[in-house]
């Protein structure tokens, strides 16, 4: 079993749809958690960082982390087709990465139809 | 101005050749890393940095050495290219191990085909 797991979709949405990614994770030790949005040919960029359960919001982006099921959660509000894009779950133990580094998803692929 | 830059962007070169990828930050980050992003896209850690001084080696072969000159670059040398070299290498950069709110910036990538 991977350490993180995320769907890879492809996850195709009607624009303005509201989206739902998740990921699942085995290790209780992580403490913060990110997305990171991927464009093609592109390195990932960061959209959200939380740490510990609870809900961040940020525009029409909303994180979810619910330390005691290991699940967490990204919510995309009226969905652009400049948000299509491979969206990643990322978490460490430590808020920099730390010794060892961040864990990522494998990904989720996201298509907003115009 | 770009936070994380890696030259080149696209690598192409035979198997058995020695190969370096270059990877600068102007964040004034204290730690630095390499990920590997295979076929699947699966990105996974293979070397982090801090302060010049290497931190981890995720049971990546020895034919892959980090070489940091300062602590804004972090060049990645790899000895006797293989055909499952074949990835995309991305370089980071964090403010330190752990800092609160201070995650990882990525570089844009370094697309590396092995003929």
């Amino acid at each position: 079993q991977k350490e993180v797991e995320q769907d890879p979709g492809p996850l195709s949405v009607p624009e303005g749809a509201i989206v739902s990614l998740n990921c699942t994770y085995s290790n209780s030790a992580f403490q913060y958690f990110m997305w990171y949005r991927q464009y093609s040919r592109k390195g990932p960029e960061l959209l959200m960082y939380t740490y510990s359960s609870g809900n961040k919001e940020d525009g029409r982006f909303t994180a979810q982390v619910d330390k005691s099921s290991k699940y967490i959660s990204l919510f995309i509000r009226d969905s652009q087709p400049s948000d299509s894009a491979t969206y990643l779950c990322a978490m460490s133990v430590y808020s920099g990465g730390g010794a060892d580094g961040l864990t990522f998803g494998k990904g989720t692929h996201l298509i907003i139809q115009p | 101005d770009t936070a994380v830059s890696q030259t080149p962007k696209y690598l192409v070169t035979q198997m058995g050749n020695d190969k370096s990828i270059k990877c600068e930050q102007n964040l004034g980050h204290d730690t630095m890393y390499w990920y590997k992003q295979d076929s699947k896209k699966f990105l996974k850690i293979m070397f982090s940095y801090n302060n010049k001084e290497l931190i981890i080696n995720e049971t990546v072969p020895n034919r892959f050495s980090p070489k940091s000159p300062d602590k804004a670059h972090l060049n990645l040398h790899i000895n006797s290219l293989e055909l499952g070299d074949s990835a995309v290498y991305f370089c980071a950069s964090s403010h330190s191990l752990d800092t609160i709110n201070q995650p990882q910036h990525f570089g844009d990538g370094t697309r590396l085909s092995i003929l």
